[in-house]
């Protein structure tokens, strides 16, 4: 089992570019989610989904979309990038069961810098 | 809303000696969660609480919940420099939610 893993691991792009960041699980989870993580902001949740080819916003949503086509996949997108969305983006999945959360597993993150 | 406050933020201690980390919400909950996350790293699920009393020991590390007081804490034991972490704690909304929410994070130092 890999677990949940996250394409790319490093990225850099130039303010406007666009780019997908890919998080896949093997463990059939049923919510997966997207985070972003700064220096002395903790985790914030970006976009979330419940199951395959839902999506639902989270606490920063502005300048991101998402999809959710296939259960194991879960696609977070930058149409426009801005260098405020330079940060490390943490993706993690949980098996949802019945309304419950149970705890959620991290893919390694991507860092992002945009210049 | 729920939010979770941890604190002390950041923590600096000597091998060998004792302390405790505070995770405090503002809502009935009884799951907590604890993670603790390396620098560069990923997040790595350490504990998880599912109800009030509940207490779980690894190591040097034990947690616990009272969901009357809306507190967990993280107590490290006799702290080695291995265990120089950022720890988070993270709140599930009491009769399940679809998110949690998380603390900011205690960035722990164990100095020789």
């Amino acid at each position: 089992n890999a677990g949940v893993t996250q394409t790319p691991k490093f990225r850099v792009l130039k303010t406007g570019q666009s780019m997908t960041l890919l998080c896949a699980q093997d463990m059939n989870h049923e919510y997966m989610y997207w985070y972003r993580q700064d220096p002395g902001m903790g985790l914030r949740l970006i976009h979330y989904s419940v199951g395959e080819g839902t999506t639902a916003k989270g606490e920063v949503p502005d300048g991101y979309n998402v999809s959710r086509l296939k259960k194991q996949n879960f696609l977070l997108g930058l149409e426009s990038a801005a260098p405020s969305q330079t940060s490390v983006y943490f993706c993690a999945s949980s098996p949802g069961t019945g309304g419950w959360i149970h705890e959620q597993y991290f893919g390694p993150g991507t860092r992002l810098t945009v210049t | 809303e729920l939010k979770v406050e941890q604190n002390p933020l950041f923590l600096s201690m000597q091998e060998g000696k004792n302390y405790t980390i505070y995770c405090n919400y503002s809502t009935t909950s009884d799951r907590l969660y604890w993670y603790r996350q390396d620098p560069g790293k990923s997040l790595e699920s350490l504990f998880v609480l599912l109800s009030n009393g509940a207490v779980k020991q690894e190591g040097r590390l034990m947690a616990s919940l009272d969901t009357k007081a809306r507190l967990s804490t993280l107590h490290i034991t006799a702290a080695v420099h291995d265990l120089s972490a950022t720890y988070f704690c993270a709140v599930d909304k009491k009769g399940g939610s679809e998110k949690l929410v998380f603390g900011k994070g205690t960035k722990l130092t164990v100095n020789p």
